[in-house]
């Protein structure tokens, strides 16, 4: 069965902290894709990052770096010299490249507020 | 690029009231969206898979009579709450995937910002 893990409901980390959110996934696909969003206050969710089950290399954007492990099944999301502006849910979703329906099962989330 | 708009952002009703919600894709064809719920502090719930041209694909327990979608066109899909009542009461969300011309396929979803329902 497919799923997504974020075990970490929310942490707080004070503002220029290195911060690192948790993302676990089950799926039998040889195929998938794995997304990180972003939810501010406001409620719109904003794409950060896609990444396909073929392609394990990190990638680093900025302050944000993520880490997809195969071996591990971790797909985990870095913020590097965290500022407040980056206080918002943070949403990992899978999506399974053979189901056809391009559905995306979202872990549960985890809040990160950065104190001034 | 990328974007998606959803109106209204927010919305209050009597109860008993059907209350409309577009989404669009404003750069972008999308033969596929979909409608999200999310409840304060928790998930995103898919509640259906709108397809252009063809019905909606709803996930177990969401009533697709009370729930109406249609996806008329590339850019465009509306979802209408029939008779409205203070359970549902949330924040709606809608996603698009963007349709390519070529054979790769993408499954990245853009978002909307979302639409705030109250049902008094």
């Amino acid at each position: 069965a497919q799923k997504v893990t974020q075990a970490q409901t929310e942490i707080s980390v004070v503002e220029k902290e290195d911060v690192t959110l948790d993302c676990v996934y089950e799926t039998r696909d040889t195929t998938y894709y794995l997304f990180w969003y972003k939810q501010p206050p406001s409620g719109e969710l904003v794409f950060l990052i896609r990444r396909n089950s073929f392609d394990e290399q990190n990638e680093i954007s900025g302050r944000y770096s993520w880490n997809f492990q195969k071996s591990t099944s971790s797909f985990n999301f870095t913020i590097t010299a965290s500022q407040v502006v980056d206080s918002a849910v943070y949403f990992c979703a899978l999506s399974e490249g053979t189901s056809g329906t391009y559905k995306y099962i979202f872990g549960t989330g985890t809040r990160l507020k950065v104190l001034a | 690029g990328a974007v998606v708009s959803q109106h209204p952002s927010w919305v209050i009703c009597k109860s008993g009231t059907s209350v409309k919600i577009e989404c669009r894709s404003l750069d972008f064809q999308a033969t596929t969206m979909f409608w999200y719920r999310q409840f304060p502090k928790q998930s995103l719930m898919l509640m259906a898979t709108s397809n252009e041209g063809s019905k909606a694909t709803y996930e177990q327990g969401v009533e697709k009579d009370k729930f109406l979608i249609n996806h008329a066109s590339l850019t465009l899909s509306t979802l209408t709450v029939t008779s409205a009542h203070p359970e549902d009461s949330s924040f709606y969300i809608c996603s698009a995937r963007q349709t390519y011309t070529t054979r790769a396929r993408t499954d990245t979803q853009y978002f909307g910002p979302g639409t705030r329902l109250t049902v008094l």
